[in-house]
């Protein structure tokens, strides 16, 4: 049973193009995360979201938007992919007093 | 925010104790202190939340002090599997609010010998 899973695991695509990258979580939690990990492996958060309430980044370009359909879900939309894009990509979740976040498996997205 | 440094490397061999010291002296009143585990190519996991004092669980301890400048994850009896980048971070009381305080370091890189 994957607590929180994001699909796809890999992407690869070419400067210009939008695409998005899907996050579910059967964890019960009323937060989620999308975190980015650059080549150097620091983890920085992007956003989170909860109950409708969006905290963003301010160093997060507005090329990037989540879009949560209900609770479970948090997906990542990304317009006019740039070069400098290219990382990975992880969603988490948490739940207050739970500990967490808790992270998905990652999508490494390569743009071209 | 508070800034944590740890060990850049660590080396030891199957069935020894690690212990992983972070120091955080920073910290704020309302911060607490986590660590997750990440293997290559998969997300960090959440090993070990904890406020002050002690606190363990099924795969770790967690050991801070009374002034909080600093903890220490005790992983007992390690194994090949262990090996592992293990990240020390200190931001606000769980919940989401806080999570956008959470920083993530440069990390230990632990590995475990035969």
């Amino acid at each position: 049973d994957t607590a929180v899973s994001q699909t796809p695991k890999y992407l690869v695509t070419q400067m210009g193009n939008d695409k998005s990258i899907k996050c579910e979580q059967n964890l019960g939690h009323d937060t989620m995360y999308w975190y980015k990990q650059d080549s150097k492996k620091f983890l920085k958060i992007m956003f989170s979201y909860n109950n409708k309430e969006l905290i963003i980044n301010e160093t997060v370009p507005n090329r990037f938007s989540p879009k949560s359909p209900d609770k479970a879900h948090l997906n990542l939309h990304i317009n006019s992919l740039e070069l400098g894009d290219s990382a990975v990509y992880f969603c988490a979740s948490s739940q207050g007093g739970s500990g967490g976040p808790y992270f998905g498996p990652g999508t490494r997205l390569t743009v071209t | 925010l508070a800034k944590t440094t740890q060990p850049v490397s660590m080396d030891s061999y199957e069935g020894q104790e690690v212990n992983i010291t972070c120091s955080h002296n920073n910290i704020a009143t309302n911060d607490y202190i986590t660590w997750y585990q990440q293997f290559p190519s998969q997300g960090p996991r959440f090993i070990i939340q904890g406020y002050k004092t002690k606190v363990t669980n099924e795969v770790a301890s967690l050991f801070i002090p009374a002034d909080r400048k600093s903890s220490t994850l005790s992983l007992p009896r390690v194994s090949l599997s262990d090996t592992a980048v293990y990240y020390c971070l200190v931001g606000g009381p769980p919940g989401y609010s806080s999570a956008s305080k959470i920083i993530f370091g440069s990390g230990t890189r632990l590995s475990i010998r035969p």
